[in-house]
């Protein structure tokens, strides 16, 4: 069955690096875009980044832009997230998440937690 | 940046109860929004797309409406597994996608 499976996250400190991986199964990962989705303790979503099916076009929100990078490598099924300069509001859990194409997302991971603490 | 805004922040009701959650959009987004139930300590799940399409599988209680900045989601007779928070979502072109703020829909 189709699967999303978030990997990476962890205890970091602030101004250190992390990088979160997405492994994909049972649908053809190339067909669809890719967003990154994040949720902090107790609060709501926030949308992260974006990336086109083909890896062609990124977005970001403004508060990553500049910190953090969206890739994909599509002949090994996986979506990455390279987070830099991380701060303590960047805590959060952070979802993968399958786009049909410029539109609604239709499928999430079950999350990975990333804790920026001291 | 579009901005979405959703009322109420928390309701109360009973099993059977109809129940409107309401997402505005800072600017016109066609519609080009979509509906999310989130459970605790679980991923969202894609109720509506395209404001008023049913997600294959979502039961028929669930109806979304609107067009523009105003738009609705709609149970219909909410039901024990109903309770959960809503996010709306928009994804209008050339805009970085955004997401209401969130409804938590509690048992009265």
């Amino acid at each position: 069955q189709e699967q999303l499976v978030e990997s990476g996250g962890g205890v970091v400190q602030p101004g250190r690096s992390l990088r979160l991986s997405c492994a994909a199964s049972g649908f053809i990962l190339s067909t669809y875009g890719m967003h990154w989705v994040r949720q902090a303790p107790g609060k709501g979503l926030e949308w992260v980044a974006l990336i086109w099916y083909d890896g062609s076009k990124t977005y970001y929100a403004e508060s990553v832009k500049g910190r953090f990078t969206i890739s994909r490598d599509n002949s090994k099924n996986t979506l990455h997230l390279q987070m830099n300069s991380l701060r303590a509001e960047d805590t959060a859990v952070y979802y993968c998440a399958r786009d049909p194409g410029g539109r609604e997302i239709d499928f999430w991971g079950q999350g990975t937690l990333v804790t920026v603490s001291s | 940046d579009i901005q979405m805004t959703q009322s109420p922040s928390t309701l109360s009701a009973s099993v059977g109860d109809r129940v409107t959650i309401t997402c505005r959009a800072s600017q016109s987004i066609t519609n080009r929004l979509a509906w999310y139930q989130q459970k605790p300590g679980k991923a969202p799940k894609l109720l509506i797309y395209l404001a008023s399409s049913l997600e294959t599988g979502v039961p028929s209680r669930f109806s979304g409406s609107g067009s523009g900045t105003e738009f609705t989601l709609t149970i219909g007779s909410l039901q024990p597994d109903d309770f959960a928070t809503y996010y709306c979502q928009q994804y209008n072109r050339n805009s970085p996608y955004s997401f209401g703020q969130g409804t938590k829909v509690g048992i009265k």
